[in-house]
């Protein structure tokens, strides 16, 4: 079945320490998308792709950054980990971004960190 | 700045019909986007307007007003399956999406 995976399901991190939350998708999509969702606010866009090899700072950047070697890879790096970015992280695809492409989530990754 | 106003909860009895609002105040308007999550879950596409006017699919409704920066979401013969939160996003000028907080419904038997 194609779609979007998201590892690790969920993860308890020290502060201070790194990490990296690895995506994948198997449907080709051009577009790729981290968000944060937290309790009592919308969904806020951390990094974006367009398209494989170019990336760009959505709302909430600081402390994050990502990649697009490819175009079914979209990691996300935590560089040095802080209690505030304690949240759940979804990453979607969408094949376009001007018309009514529909964004894909993946099932989330919930992060606690200490 | 941007801002996306859903109302936080509703509650609904099963087999009746329930309205959710959602008001936009966006850098441009590039479509409106609500999707479904069910708690725990990931969120997924339920219905886009980019156009004035009523869109109707099955059981669930979406209504835009552009001039108004104005949506709503309409679901009849609720099922108790329909509990989940309910997530209006708009599409700005940079083609990202700005979503709102989400409205948690609660259907009662």
């Amino acid at each position: 079945t194609a779609g979007i995976t998201q590892a690790p399901t969920s993860q308890i991190l020290a502060a201070g320490r790194s990490m990296t939350l690895r995506c994948t998708q198997d449907m080709r999509h051009n577009a790729m998308y981290w968000y944060r969702q937290d309790l009592g606010l919308g969904l806020r866009l951390i990094h974006y792709s367009n398209t494989a090899g170019t990336t760009g700072k959505g709302e909430v950047p600081d402390g994050y950054s990502v990649s697009r070697a490819n175009t079914d890879d979209f990691p996300l790096t935590l560089a040095s980990a802080v209690p505030s970015q304690t949240s759940v992280y979804f990453c979607a695809s969408s094949d376009g971004i001007t018309g009514q492409e529909t964004q894909y989530f993946g099932p989330g990754t919930r992060l606690l960190v200490l | 700045g941007q801002n996306i106003d859903q109302p936080t909860e509703m509650t609904a009895t099963e087999g009746a019909i329930v309205q959710i609002n959602c008001t936009y105040q966006t850098s441009g308007f590039n479509g409106l986007f609500w999707y479904q999550q069910h708690a725990g879950e990931a969120p997924t596409f339920l219905s886009y307007n980019v156009l004035d006017g009523l869109e109707e699919k099955g059981r669930f409704s979406s209504f835009l007003s552009r001039s108004k920066g104005y949506s709503y979401l309409l679901l009849k013969e609720l099922q108790m399956k329909d509990s989940a939160s309910y997530l209006c996003a708009v599409r700005d000028s940079n083609y990202q999406l700005i979503w709102g907080a989400g409205t948690k419904l609660i259907i009662k038997p």
